[in-house]
């Protein structure tokens, strides 16, 4: 089975502070994304990556860097969090680009205070 | 702009009825995908329907696709307390990225 594995569940940050959401995959998936969840909006396409070292600006990248120095890890950075990102963040990968054939990790969930 | 949207947002009912849940777009998609969603876990794909007309059933659910592949719908038969969560769908457009519906929240009451 594919699994994509978010190593923080569960993280409370203060405004301003610098974050990393980490993702790891074992399936050797060429693309990986990364989605922000909120009550109301669904998923929404934060930022996407089809090789390691190439990343792409998904729908609402601002505020957001991301970093993917191996193909397996693909990483979301928070330079300097802000109460509005208090959200659910959910890692994908995928071997097609498209993502027709795309599976989650399990969420991290961040608030910031 | 929301391209997906699904109806009803929010959707609760009692054990052993039955339900459909709709999401429609103005836009063609190549494929089409639904997921279900437990509290605190990501997605995980349910089904991907590609061809219009195409139907597909996983046991007490049918799933749909639109013969213009606009829209598609799910029919669950005699729901069950098991399958309350979050179902969202998906279409993806080529090589663009899959655009998600807001989600149905349903709740199945014993």
């Amino acid at each position: 089975d594919v699994k994509v594995t978010q190593s923080s569940r569960y993280l409370v940050k203060r405004t301003g502070e610098k974050v990393f959401l980490e993702c790891v995959q074992d399936m050797d998936h060429e693309n990986m994304f990364w989605y922000r969840q909120d009550p109301g909006l669904g998923l929404r396409l934060i930022y996407f990556s089809y090789d390691v070292k190439m990343k792409e600006k998904g729908d609402i990248p601002e505020g957001y860097s991301v970093s993917r120095e191996k193909k397996e890890r693909f990483s979301l950075i928070l330079e300097s969090a802000s109460t509005n990102q208090t959200s659910m963040y959910l890692c994908a990968s995928s071997p097609d680009i498209s993502g027709n054939t795309i599976y989650f990790g399990e969420g991290s969930w961040l608030t910031v205070v | 702009t929301q391209l997906l949207e699904q109806s009803p947002q929010f959707l609760s009912i009692q054990e052993g009825e039955n339900l459909t849940v709709y999401c429609n777009s103005s836009s063609v998609f190549s494929s089409l995908q639904w997921y279900r969603q437990e509290p605190g876990e990501g997605p995980v794909l349910l089904v991907t329907v590609v061809t219009g007309g195409e139907v597909k059933k996983l046991k007490r659910l049918t799933f749909q696709f639109g013969d213009a592949r606009k829209d598609s719908s799910l029919h669950i038969t005699a729901a069950q307390p098991g399958d309350t969560g979050l179902y969202l769908c998906a279409g993806a457009k080529g090589a663009q990225k899959l655009v998600f519906g807001q989600g149905t929240r349903l709740t199945i009451n014993p």
